[in-house]
């Protein structure tokens, strides 16, 4: 079974600054891909950035880029210039494709940011 | 941009009572998913259907079943439902071969 962790429950960053939330996880497979998801106040799940695991070069989608490291099967998240609107509650996602595609999360990481 | 679409966005029903959740996905997304969020929980993966078959099958109750339908819709009902069922039900579509979901806005059940 895969497993998805995600160690710091709670992080703040200051308006302006920079902030990289951790994820692990384990897996025996070669082929996967890994996600993290924003849920804000709303409770609306949405996508920030997608990594394919035979990609090497790191995603990266505006103000947010990953560190993928496959041998260590870390995924950390990279959030530049935070923004107020950046609060949310992180998720990290691992997903095995043609096997229903289903996803295994993190228990997320609550990030605040500090005006 | 058509999204995920919820319905209802919230319910409250009683202890062994039955609830239908209903989800539209975006048009021309042939896979539905339902996960299931407690509070304070991350979401657990509980059942998906890829061409109205069922393809997948995670953490879903017995009390519980799901279909797709003709137009792609799906819908998840939960029967005898107990304090513990209260949740935040997301549904998510994929097309083919993307592996990146889009979730709609959940529903919240709350069972009293």
């Amino acid at each position: 079974a895969q497993t998805v962790t995600q160690s710091q429950p709670e992080m703040s960053v200051q308006e302006a600054e920079t902030v990289t939330l951790s994820c692990t996880y384990d897996t025996s497979e070669n082929n996967y891909y890994l996600f993290w998801y924003k849920q804000p106040p709303s409770r609306q799940m949405i996508l920030v950035i997608r990594q394919e695991a035979y990609k090497q070069q790191n995603a990266t989608e505006n103000r947010f880029s990953v560190n993928f490291q496959k041998a260590a099967k870390s995924f950390s998240l990279k959030i530049s210039d935070s923004q107020l609107g950046d609060t949310a509650m992180y998720f990290c996602a691992f997903m095995k494709p043609n096997t229903g595609n289903q996803f295994y999360f993190g228990t997320g990481t609550s990030l605040t940011v500090i005006p | 941009a058509a999204g995920v679409i919820q319905s209802p966005r919230h319910l409250i029903k009683e202890k062994r009572e039955t609830a239908t959740l209903k989800c539209y996905p975006i048009p021309r997304h042939d896979t539905v998913y339902w996960y299931q969020q407690g509070p304070g929980q991350d979401p657990q993966f509980l059942i998906s259907f890829y061409e109205k078959m069922q393809s997948d099958k995670g953490s879903i109750p017995d009390r519980f079943s799901a279909q797709q339908f003709s137009d792609y819709h799906s819908e998840l009902n939960m029967s005898s439902l107990e304090l513990g069922d209260s949740a935040l039900y997301f549904c998510a579509s994929s097309p083919t071969g993307n592996y990146g979901y889009t979730f709609g806005s959940g529903t919240r059940l709350t069972v009293v």
